[in-house]
């Protein structure tokens, strides 16, 4: 299986504030990366595909970058709304992997 | 709209059993693979089962293997789990998610664009 580390597990931000969070695979998945944010108690909200493609809707704050083993969500400009936990998922293969997630907390 | 609505989620005591649902609606639910994913309290996200279009081509994490069991209904729009010998391990919420297809997929595998609410499962004595 293919093993997605996160980090940070944490980042304390405050709005306004550009934030980055990593995503690695243990093996190349090519571009083949999607990006969740989950607020508690609510299911993950399917943000980015293919490591860099906004899902339509997102706002364009949000940007991925990367491809093989090292992938970046970039939030520019942190809204209050974007307090959340988020996670990256894998489809190279199969099992879906996901991170552990990386929770963006307020400073 | 998509939607997926998950059902069947309650308290057992260790070693029983429950049977979760997902109702699909909005799409044409025959022709995505379907996935349960479950989350731990405090805990990231693991995908436990998933099924392909008709039913024939199942599979489970290591953790749940043997105990849990996947289905759907086509005809009803509806996925279930069947879940067997409940440990305290399994004390999770439940997400039933769709497996989209097509152009931006990997040949294999794609990312999970529709999730339901879930349903939490607890499992104490």
């Amino acid at each position: 299986d293919i093993q997605m580390t996160q980090s940070p597990s944490t980042l304390s931000a405050s709005v306004g504030d550009r934030v980055a969070i990593t995503c690695r695979a243990s093996q190349s998945i090519s571009s083949w990366l999607a990006w969740f944010q989950q607020k508690p108690g609510k299911a993950p909200k399917f943000l980015i595909y293919n490591a860099s493609s906004l899902k339509s809707g997102v706002p364009s704050r949000f940007s991925g970058s990367g491809s093989g083993t090292e992938f970046t969500l970039t939030i520019t400009s942190l809204q209050p709304d974007d307090f959340a936990t988020y996670y990256c998922q894998q489809y190279n293969s199969y099992p879906l992997t996901f991170g552990g997630g990386t929770k963006v907390e307020m400073k | 709209q998509v939607q997926l609505v998950e059902s069947g989620g309650g308290v057992v005591k260790p070693g029983g059993s429950l049977r979760l649902s997902c109702a699909a609606s909005g799409f044409t639910f025959g022709d995505y693979y379907m996935t349960w994913i479950r989350q731990a309290p405090g805990k990231g996200l693991e995908l436990i089962s998933y099924i392909n279009y008709g039913g024939s081509t199942t599979y489970y994490a290591d953790s749940v293997k043997g105990r849990f069991t996947i289905s759907r209904d086509n005809a009803k729009k509806a996925l279930y789990l069947q879940m067997n010998s409940l440990r305290a391990e399994d004390t999770a919420v439940y997400f039933c998610a769709r497996e989209d297809y097509g152009t931006y997929c990997s040949s294999i595998s794609c990312y999970l664009d529709y999730w339901g609410q879930g349903t939490l499962v607890t499992v104490s004595s």
